[in-house]
């Protein structure tokens, strides 16, 4: 599977729109983007995934640039409860391949 | 819907002793699951693929007769940590694939102290 690089960390102002960043410059023909968000001492929560178009989904809206090598993570109007660290991960969508987790993004969502 | 559950959310044992966690598909069935390990401040470490009515594939480094998987039917693996010692505590996450469409559901996380 494709490596991808996220910022270690951010911040964000509540009701702020907060945009992830991911870079995934290897990322295959057949790979998909994933986003998850682990919130402290939880398991970790889908969020959005797609392909080479743009998703929209009630959490967020996932942007993917033409190139396919990199993609946005948007959380239109951020809340507290979105404090949490956000991982990108680029995959072959078959059910029996696992996700192999990165260092993923800390954001703090700022009152 | 596609939720697992995963029992039970925390364990404190002794040294030495065997630490059973169990993770169950509840509205769906998963042939095959996944056993991830997160120390503090870390990213998810998969430890393992289990696969129902066959062996468990471990990731490199991951001890086999340390870490027993069994996925003995559609909705149910267990993963039991043998003779754990105080570096075995960890937060311990399990996952399942409810479709090719969806993305994966993880498990609320099982949270092992060893002393």
């Amino acid at each position: 599977d494709a490596k991808t690089t996220q910022p270690t960390s951010m911040d964000c102002a509540e009701g702020r729109a907060a945009n992830l960043p991911c870079n995934h410059s290897t990322i295959s023909g057949n790979e998909y983007v994933y986003w998850y968000r682990q919130i402290h001492s939880q398991g970790p929560q889908y969020i959005i995934h797609g392909l080479k178009n743009n998703e929209t989904n009630e959490m967020a809206s996932l942007i993917i640039t033409e190139d396919r090598k990199s993609s946005t993570l948007i959380l239109p109007h951020a809340t507290l409860r979105d404090t949490a660290v956000y991982y990108c991960i680029v995959r072959f969508l078959l059910t029996g391949n696992q996700f192999y987790f990165g260092t993923g993004t800390s954001l703090t969502v700022i009152p | 819907g596609a939720v697992v559950s995963q029992h039970p959310s925390w364990v404190i044992c002794k040294s030495g002793t065997s630490v059973k966690i169990e993770c169950r598909s509840l509205d769906f069935q998963a042939t095959t699951m996944f056993w991830y390990r997160q120390f503090p401040k870390q990213s998810l470490m998969l430890m393992a693929t289990s696969n129902e009515g066959s062996k468990a594939t471990y990731e490199q480094g991951v001890e086999k007769d340390k870490f027993l998987i069994n996925h003995a039917s559609l909705t149910l693996s267990t993963l039991t940590v043998t003779s754990a010692h105080p570096e075995d505590s960890s937060f311990y996450i399990c996952s399942a694939p409810p479709g090719a469409s969806y993305g994966y559901t993880f498990g609320s996380g099982t949270r092992l102290t060893v002393v």
